[in-house]
């Protein structure tokens, strides 16, 4: 059975940094694009980044390039998002998402349940 | 970059009848390409088409998808309780744009 399990989420001040983990299980983690996909409160799905299986590719939305960046260990099968320069309109759960294949195009076949992360002072 | 537009906002049915949810596409997309999600308050996007037409793993046959060019439709055959949810449609091609979502909510 799939599982995507992420953690990290909080409350922090606007222009700090969190980072984002998503511990996945289930299938063979290195073999497929994994993504971040976020939800502000109240609104629709956003992609935002993700990264290919081996992790030396990777993708960002334009709202976030240059403040955010993905990565992934696959010897721990865990995918990762650290988040700098942080804006109150980053505020959204974060969900980590499972794509259907190691290239695109990929469709999201599995999901977390998303973490909160909260900007704020 | 291209936009997706489901409509309508909020669809207001009874358990049994029949839904209809449309998504049209800002430029013609190959049909290859086109996804519908299911979200319930709390719980994580589900899978429920692919490429379409594709039904997911598990996915009930009640669930269908269609379309082409530019006019995509996921069709709820008769709704179940537990069917009343926001429902996503996705491109993934060159991007990952989604719809803005509609609502299938119990009249």
């Amino acid at each position: 059975e799939v599982q995507l399990l992420e953690s990290g989420g909080g409350l922090v001040q606007p222009g700090g940094s969190l980072r984002l983990s998503c511990a996945a299980s289930g299938f063979t983690f290195s073999s497929y694009v994994m993504s971040w996909v976020r939800q502000a409160p109240g609104k629709g799905l956003e992609w935002i980044s993700a990264t290919s299986g081996s992790g030396g590719t990777t993708f960002h939305a334009d709202s976030v390039k240059g403040r955010f960046t993905i990565s992934r260990d696959n010897s721990k099968n865990t995918l990762y998002l650290q988040m700098d320069s942080l804006r109150a309109e980053d505020t959204a759960v974060y969900h980590c998402a499972k794509g259907s294949g190691s290239l695109r195009p990929y469709y999201f076949d599995f999901w977390g349940q998303g973490t909160q992360v909260t900007v704020s002072s | 970059e291209i936009v997706l537009t489901q409509s309508p906002g909020t669809l207001s049915l009874s358990p049994g009848e029949r839904a209809s949810l449309s998504c049209r596409a800002s430029q013609s997309v190959s049909s290859s390409y086109l996804a519908w999600y299911q979200q319930k308050p709390g719980q994580a996007p589900r899978l429920l088409i692919y490429g379409t037409s594709s039904r997911a793993t598990g996915i009930p046959d009640r669930f269908s998808g269609s379309g082409s060019g530019t006019e995509f439709s996921l069709t709820i055959s008769r709704l179940e309780p537990e069917d009343f949810a926001v429902y996503y449609c996705q491109h993934y091609g060159d991007s990952r744009t989604f719809g803005q979502g509609t609502q299938v909510e119990v009249k």
